[in-house]
């Protein structure tokens, strides 16, 4: 296992498209934690799965964003009706559950909306 | 309001000296610290740990001092070396109903001169 693996790398779309992201988390990870970072900000959480619960949502995340963890193993996040706000880096990290322990992050995925 | 702070966007250091970045946080429920570094179109990569039942924890040429009192944590890079050249985040996680998700600081910029 490399790693958490994201596609695309790179994502350019007209506004109003749909779009949709996939992380494979690390294998034996069972919390998945999907973060956007814009220019000069750090990484701002979106959501989180434990398996395929999604147990925790920010306020962050509008009615357009949906996130999927179906058999508890990789994720999709689906933007619809993109607008030029939600231009950004997201970034999927996995973890083991456990109280105190890391979060290891994939490559991300850079969103251009125009 | 920000939760998690790095007053610092930038900090410049020659090769072979101490590097030293600063956080401070507001949320005292916080009980898990993290450092990441992050190059440029990657995905933040975990440095170094601290819970809050220590003062102090080493990796090598990395150590985070954590003052509970004071709110404030720092990491300390020695010697420091071009390679180091990164955005540093300062990240927390813990507090009621926490999932393990983690609250970033915006990050602060090292750059390291030969």
């Amino acid at each position: 296992d490399t790693g958490v693996s994201q596609n695309p790398r790179h994502k350019i779309t007209k506004r109003g498209q749909n779009v949709t992201f996939r992380c494979d988390p690390i294998s034996e990870h069972n919390r998945l934690y999907w973060y956007r970072q814009t220019l000069g900000q750090g990484p701002e959480f979106l959501t989180y799965f434990q398996n395929e619960a999604q147990l925790e949502k920010s306020r962050l995340l509008s009615d357009r964003f949906s996130a999927e963890r179906p058999k508890g193993s990789f994720s999709t996040l689906e933007i619809q009706r993109t607008e030029q706000g939600d231009s950004a880096m997201y970034l999927c990290a996995s973890s083991f559950q456990s109280e105190n322990t890391e979060a290891f992050f994939g490559q991300g995925t850079r969103l251009t909306v125009v | 309001d920000q939760q998690v702070k790095q007053n610092s966007p930038s900090l410049s250091v020659q090769e072979g000296r101490i590097s030293i970045l600063n956080c401070d946080y507001t949320n005292s429920m916080f009980d898990y610290f993290l450092w990441y570094k992050k190059y440029p179109a990657e995905g933040p990569t975990f440095l170094i740990s601290i819970s809050s039942i220590k003062d102090k924890n080493e990796d090598g040429r990395f150590t985070v001092f954590l003052n509970k009192s004071a709110k404030h944590l720092s990491l300390h890079i020695v010697p420091s070396q071009p390679g180091d050249s990164a955005v540093y985040f300062c990240a927390a996680s813990g507090g009621w109903g926490s999932q393990g998700n983690l609250i970033f600081g915006k990050g602060t910029k090292l750059s390291v001169k030969p």
